[in-house]
């Protein structure tokens, strides 16, 4: 299995603020993939950060909204800009399992973002 | 649209009793499902999971029934005990199609009572 660590685990940030989350993973994985929780819902997808290309991002997300970096193997980041109260959300970071089935994603413990 | 579906947003259980958590799906696509369990402040972590060519999966305490035909599956744990009470993420993915992309649902809590 693999650790995941993100940092800051929580932040309150003011609107039109920007924040970046990071990523830390303890071996190297070629898919990193970044969710979002708001609150009450589900968690949706954001996009997908593969290192040495572009991410690629689902459908409602934008990358002036979500940039994404990944340059390394075990390493990415998200950031969050031009924040409003809707950005409040729970972001977590995954990876897929060494098992060969990338279904069986592990988490990062997650960001708890508060967009004041 | 939300392609997976947990009515029950919450589920309350005496320790002992069986656990039922439920899980719709609306995409034919969806050849892989999972259960995850998720803690306060903690990410979700993988419980059980179960390939469309299957119709049951377990694993010790946790089974998990797929039923294609009406796009459902469920998750029985028996017996419930005090450190199951979380929140229970079902998930599915198109992986035969090289989707590796997880949809989830919006959670069930479950609540084991002592």
């Amino acid at each position: 299995s693999a650790v995941i660590s993100q940092k800051p685990s929580r932040d309150i940030c003011q609107r039109g603020t920007s924040l970046t989350i990071q990523c830390q993973v303890d071996s190297q994985v070629t898919m990193m993939f970044w969710y979002r929780q708001q609150p009450g819902q589900s968690l949706t997808l954001i996009a997908t950060a593969n290192q040495g290309s572009e991410a690629t991002y689902e459908s409602g997300f934008v990358i002036d909204k979500f940039p994404i970096s990944r340059p390394n193997l075990t390493f990415s980041t998200l950031t969050v800009s031009n924040m409003s109260p809707e950005d409040s959300s729970i972001y977590l970071c995954s990876v897929p399992t060494t098992s060969g089935r990338s279904n069986e994603q592990y988490f990062g413990p997650g960001t708890r973002l508060t967009v004041t | 649209d939300q392609q997976v579906k947990q009515n029950s947003p919450s589920l309350s259980v005496q320790e002992g009793r069986i656990s039922i958590l439920n899980c719709d799906y609306t995409n034919s696509m969806f050849d892989y499902f999972l259960w995850y369990k998720k803690y306060p402040a903690e990410g979700p972590t993988f419980l059980i999971s179960i390939s469309s060519i299957k119709d049951k999966n377990e694993d010790g305490r946790f089974t998990v029934f797929l039923n294609k035909s009406a796009k459902h599956l469920s998750l029985h744990i028996v017996p419930s005990q005090p450190g199951d009470s979380a929140v229970y993420f079902c998930a599915a993915s198109a992986y035969c199609s090289n989707d590796y992309k997880l949809s989830f649902g919006a959670g069930t809590t479950v609540t084991v009572r002592a």
